[in-house]
């Protein structure tokens, strides 16, 4: 069974709606969760790593302010596109892993979202 | 510089035949772990397989086996009597791990390869 849960899998909404991402890891607790996006044909791309009880942690070049990163509890984060624009359309997707190096990082199934 | 390198933007394989896809890495961290993981048209990332930089011995995972030549930082993943269902894209990633032991640990991805298993 799936180990991350993403929700919603799809969304398509009009400019200038803000939009919420949830990402909860199911088996285990996740002090750490992180969030990518991805383009056609490309591959993940790291937006932010978000920390349970503390700021998220974003790589160059995302903009803090237009992706807002909440990680509230131990199982869930959330990624809010605020005011999306048809540029913000892509497939987003969140991971979970266990501090320690040899588990793998699991990922919930993903978000595709459209702009119009 | 790229970290995870995957040459193969694309690979076709007959169906039962072996197929392998290249990765390489570079990192001068000596504690490290290399990730497999699938991506079906769906787009879920399924995790395949792993090893670490202290493991000995190469990893394998029912279909999937990881040729693992530390020297050359290569990872390639090997599978074995391909199915039509392994048409995917395939995609390296590594793990560094902090010196502290502990704590997050990202990833860092290949551009990956788009497997096409021919009937």
């Amino acid at each position: 069974g799936a180990v991350v849960s993403q929700h919603p899998s799809r969304v398509i909404c009009k400019s200038g709606t803000s939009v919420k991402i949830e990402c909860r890891s199911l088996d285990f607790q996740a002090t750490t969760m992180f969030w990518y996006r991805q383009f056609p044909k490309q591959s993940l791309m790291l937006m932010a790593t978000s920390n349970e009880g503390s700021k998220a942690t974003y790589e160059q070049g995302v903009e803090k302010d237009k992706f807002l990163i909440n990680h509230a509890s131990l199982t869930l984060s959330t990624l809010t596109v605020t005011s999306a624009h048809p540029e913000d359309s892509s497939f987003y997707i969140c991971s979970a892993s266990q501090p320690y190096s040899n588990q793998p990082q699991h990922f919930g199934d993903g978000t595709r979202l459209s702009i119009l | 510089a790229q970290k995870i390198t995957q040459t193969q933007p694309g690979m076709f394989v007959q169906e039962k035949e072996a197929v392998t896809l290249d990765c390489t890495y570079d990192t001068s961290d000596p504690s490290y772990g290399l990730f497999w993981y699938k991506q079906p048209s769906s787009g879920e990332m399924i995790f395949l397989i792993y090893q670490g930089s202290y493991d000995q011995q190469n990893a394998t995972e029912g279909r999937y086996s990881l040729n693992f030549q530390k020297a050359r930082k290569s990872a390639n993943l090997v599978i074995s009597a391909s199915q039509l269902g392994d048409s995917a894209m395939y995609f390296c990633a590594m793990r560094e791990l902090p010196s502290s032991g502990a704590g997050s640990y990202q990833l860092t991805f290949g551009k990956g390869t788009k497997l096409s298993v021919i009937p």
